[in-house]
């Protein structure tokens, strides 16, 4: 398995408060991503990074930031949850574009 | 815009029967095709790729893909599925021109009865 980690693993938060998810990779690749998983609707891009400081929007960046101030770490942040927002969100990672991507354990993450 | 379609939303089968998942895709450039496996509670794992070459790819744990080009397809078989195949699988596609990223069909989940 690539070397990725998320945390935390699992997070109950409150509506209105926010919520900052880590991913951190040990391969070097310049590529990462985060992807919310969803019952029918597979996994959705929300964000990625092609470099330090570099990143872009996805299809559902609304209501969430990211930040790469490492090569290692890709961080992920809603500003104010809500309820709309729980989900299981994954970090990826690839050296390129055009290759596969490698996926992180998930976060489990509920907005009560 | 690109999307990817996976038909199949439950599939449930009977140990050693054969399998095959269809997943069509919009997009008509080039494109790299990809099956993930995700076991319950687990996350995502590349079951296989397809880049060029040879359409009929072969990937881990006997499973198989092929691209047929004409048809916008990349359907996932297995000869004979074991009760441990029991899965979520998704389909996802790049293309060259939107920049590497992938995009999902909704997954198939299959069951596998013993």
């Amino acid at each position: 398995d690539a070397g990725i980690t998320q945390s935390p693993r699992h997070k109950v938060t409150e509506t209105g408060t926010p919520v900052t998810l880590r991913c951190h990779q040990t391969e070097n690749h310049r590529y990462m991503y985060w992807y919310r998983q969803d019952p029918g609707h597979g996994l959705r891009l929300i964000h990625y990074s092609y470099g330090v400081k570099d990143t872009d929007k996805g299809e559902v960046s609304d209501g969430y930031s990211v930040s790469r101030s490492k090569t290692e770490d890709f961080l992920l942040t809603l500003e104010s949850a809500t309820s709309s927002q729980t989900s299981v969100y994954f970090c990826a990672i690839s050296e390129s574009t055009q290759v596969e991507q490698y996926f992180g354990p998930g976060t489990r993450l509920t907005v009560t | 815009a690109q999307s990817v379609s996976q038909h199949n939303h439950h599939v449930i089968l009977s140990e050693a029967a054969s399998l095959e998942l269809g997943c069509n895709y919009s997009y008509g450039g080039t494109v790299n095709l990809f099956w993930y496996v995700q076991y319950p509670g687990q996350h995502l794992q590349l079951l296989l790729k397809y880049f060029s070459g040879d359409p009929l790819v072969k990937g881990i744990k006997g499973f198989e893909a092929e691209f047929i080009k004409s048809k916008f397809s990349f359907n996932l078989r297995k000869p004979s599925v074991q009760w441990s195949d029991t899965a979520e699988y998704f389909c996802a596609v790049n293309s060259y021109n939107q920049g590497g990223k992938l995009i999902f069909g909704q997954g198939t989940e299959l069951s596998v009865k013993p």
